[in-house]
């Protein structure tokens, strides 16, 4: 059985960082792509990050690009995620999302219960 | 980047009813690469089709995608109480933006 769990969320200020980490289980996580997805209160879904299996390549959305640092360790079967620069705008239950398949294209068919983080002075 | 569209926003139906949820995109979806998923209220969103119609492991077969190019349908045949959710719909081949999503409420 997949597990993914979520942690590092919590409260910080504006301009602050945070990291959030996933421990993951139950599939060998190097042959699989990993991502971050986040939702704010009361809305939708956004995707923020993705990294390949082998960690070679990595993706963000513009509205994170060049603060947040996707990342894994694949011996230790972890993937990362660094916000820098945090905004108000950031805040959001963000959830570790495992992908079908290495590398594009792949969906998203297992999901971490999210861990929070709320950017507030 | 492909913009998705999901109609309705929201939908008012009765247990056993027929649902119909729509998702349009900006431009043609490759070859059908395309995921809904289910999110309930507290819950992490979980995989109910992947390639336009193909069931995720575990989701009963009331649940049924059809479509291609830039039109997809979620049909739920009976709904039951535990299917009032929001649902997403998500191209995964070139994108991996997910639309606004569509809430099915109880009537």
């Amino acid at each position: 059985e997949v597990q993914l769990m979520d942690s590092g969320g919590g409260l910080v200020q504006p301009g602050g960082s945070l990291r959030l980490s996933c421990a993951a289980a139950g599939f060998t996580f190097s042959t699989y792509a990993m991502s971050w997805v986040r939702q704010a209160p009361g809305k939708g879904l956004e995707w923020v990050s993705a990294i390949t299996g082998s960690g070679g390549d990595t993706y963000h959305a513009d509205s994170v690009k060049g603060r947040f640092t996707i990342s894994r360790d694949n011996a230790r079967n972890t993937l990362y995620l660094q916000m820098n620069s945090l905004r108000a705008e950031d805040t959001a239950l963000y959830f570790c999302v495992k992908g079908s398949a290495a590398s594009r294209p792949y969906f998203f068919d297992s999901w971490g219960q999210g861990t929070l983080v709320t950017v507030s002075s | 980047e492909i913009v998705l569209t999901q109609s309705p926003g929201t939908l008012s139906l009765s247990p056993g009813e027929r649902a119909t949820l729509s998702c349009r995109a900006s431009q043609s979806v490759s070859s059908s690469f395309l995921a809904w998923y289910q999110q309930k209220p507290g819950q992490a969103p979980r995989l109910l089709l992947y390639g336009a119609s193909i069931r995720a492991t575990g989701i009963p077969d009331r649940f049924s995608g059809s479509g291609s190019g830039t039109d997809f349908t979620l049909t739920i045949g009976r709904l039951e109480p535990e299917d009032f959710a929001v649902y997403y719909c998500q191209p995964y081949g070139s994108s991996r933006t997910f639309g606004q999503g569509t809430k099915v409420e109880i009537k």
